[in-house]
């Protein structure tokens, strides 16, 4: 089963910053924090992953809490081709999805 | 550097046919991982594999499916005498090792008739 919980959807103006929250309270301390999409019927994207320390590449920041046991995903400028499922994934190993939150970018 | 290779991107088989699915990793990729997705549901892990070794199958249907990745080749995903509830997406991934994200491919989509 996920280790995660998520609302599972979620709206966001276009142009606006999409923060997307993640509730992890069991994570242990060698396990990541995975963050991925899924456009409709694509393969899922992975987006950024981290430990303990914020992260942020091209596509998102990851604001992780002080204890781990939550976290933010954060798309700066959110567009409409950012309309997908997203998915908070906490592990060591192999990835098990949870149901993801529905993201809709708004005109 | 092409990313996770899948093919073929649609497969029809009728019952009772096999089903193969390849999966070639990202060069330099030495971890493949299979998932499937039934309609309007979520991804369910199946398999986790490296060269010549299946080090987590705990998602694997206990009959009619196996899985491989030999030392020279891609990935395979076999399916044995399908029915129509094996119809569904299969994706494979990829990556360096386990802290690493992975590298999804394009899926196949298996229709069984």
């Amino acid at each position: 089963d996920a280790k995660t919980t998520q609302p599972p959807s979620m709206d966001c103006a276009e142009g606006r910053a999409a923060n997307l929250p993640c509730n992890h309270s069991t994570i242990s301390g060698n396990e990541y924090v995975y963050w991925y999409r899924q456009i409709h019927s694509q393969g899922p994207q992975y987006i950024i992953h981290g430990l303990k320390n914020n992260e942020t590449n091209e596509m998102a920041s990851l604001i992780i809490t002080e204890d781990r046991k939550s976290s933010t995903l954060i798309l700066p400028h959110a567009t409409l081709r950012d309309t997908a499922v997203y998915y908070c994934i906490v592990g060591d190993d192999k990835i098990i999805f949870g149901k993801g939150t529905r993201l809709h970018i708004l005109p | 550097n092409a990313g996770v290779m899948q093919n073929p991107r649609h497969l029809v088989r009728r019952r009772g046919q096999e089903a193969r699915l390849r999966c070639s990793p990202m060069k330099g990729h030495s971890h493949v991982y299979w998932y499937r997705q039934l309609p309007e549901e979520g991804l369910k892990f199946m398999v986790y594999l490296q060269k010549e070794n299946i080090i987590d199958e705990s998602g694997m249907p206990k009959e009619r499916f196996s899985a491989e990745f030999p030392k020279e080749g891609p990935s395979i995903l076999r399916i044995q005498q399908v029915v129509r509830g094996d119809s569904a997406a299969y994706f494979c991934a990829s990556s360096r090792g386990q802290i690493y994200g992975y590298t999804f491919g394009s899926g196949t989509r298996l229709t069984v008739v």
